[in-house]
């Protein structure tokens, strides 16, 4: 079945260290997103792509890095510059290049720093 | 850029009655307006969409209804049941270039026994 697979569902990050999330899709969509979702908010845009090899910052995009050296996968880091990592990352991806096609989301990492 | 306003923020109904959410849309060019549905610890599910060149669209339970001249669409899921309760988002899009979705704030639903 095709579908989008966010890796790991939990992670425990230290003070000061970097740590990647995962996702991977294998829908063969062109573009894919990463969201933070806190308690009780809504989704704000961290970072997208929409074809290999090129990506632009969303909204809070300050203390992310990403990646996107293949169509199937789009790694998220969290730098220790990001000074309250702790949320819920949800990973999205869609068939065009715009949100006109609706997006397909992941099942979200839970990243809490320890 | 569009901004997308959703209310309530939260709502609660007896099962078995029917729960409406209304967003409002700032970019009239917008037309493409989907819902997700976002259970606890889970990511959003597609449920349904609609497209500007339709005024309603009906699934089952749930239907979506879309006034483009007031630039407004709501969400109307009847006979509620207990597995509708979770967090629904609204979204709106431009059909042209390379648009992204906006979302709404979200709404939680819990449905009462």
């Amino acid at each position: 079945d095709g579908g989008i697979t966010q890796s790991p569902k939990y992670l425990f990050r230290k003070e000061g260290q970097n740590v990647t999330l995962s996702c991977e899709q294998n829908l063969n969509h062109d573009a894919m997103y990463w969201y933070r979702q806190d308690p009780g908010q809504g989704l704000r845009l961290i970072y997208y792509s929409q074809i290999v090899n090129d990506f632009q910052k969303g909204d809070i995009a300050e203390g992310y890095s990403v990646s996107r050296e293949k169509k199937e996968s789009f790694p998220l880091t969290v730098t220790s510059a990001q000074k309250n990592p702790t949320a819920f990352y949800l990973c999205a991806s869609s068939e065009g290049t715009g949100g006109y096609y609706g997006y397909t989301f992941g099942s979200g990492t839970r990243l809490t720093v320890v | 850029g569009e901004n997308v306003e959703q209310h309530p923020s939260t709502l609660s109904v007896q099962e078995g009655d029917s729960a409406v959410i209304k967003c409002t849309y700032s970019d009239s060019a917008s037309n493409y307006f989907p819902w997700y549905k976002q259970e606890l610890g889970k990511g959003p599910q597609l449920i349904i969409d609609i497209r500007s060149n339709v005024g309603e669209k009906k699934d089952q339970r749930i239907a979506v209804t879309l006034n483009k001249t007031a630039k407004h669409f709501s969400l109307h899921i009847t006979e509620t049941q207990p597995e509708d309760s979770a967090v629904y988002f609204c979204a709106a899009s431009l059909d042209f270039g390379n648009e992204k979705l906006t979302f709404g704030t979200g709404t939680r639903l819990t449905i009462i026994p």
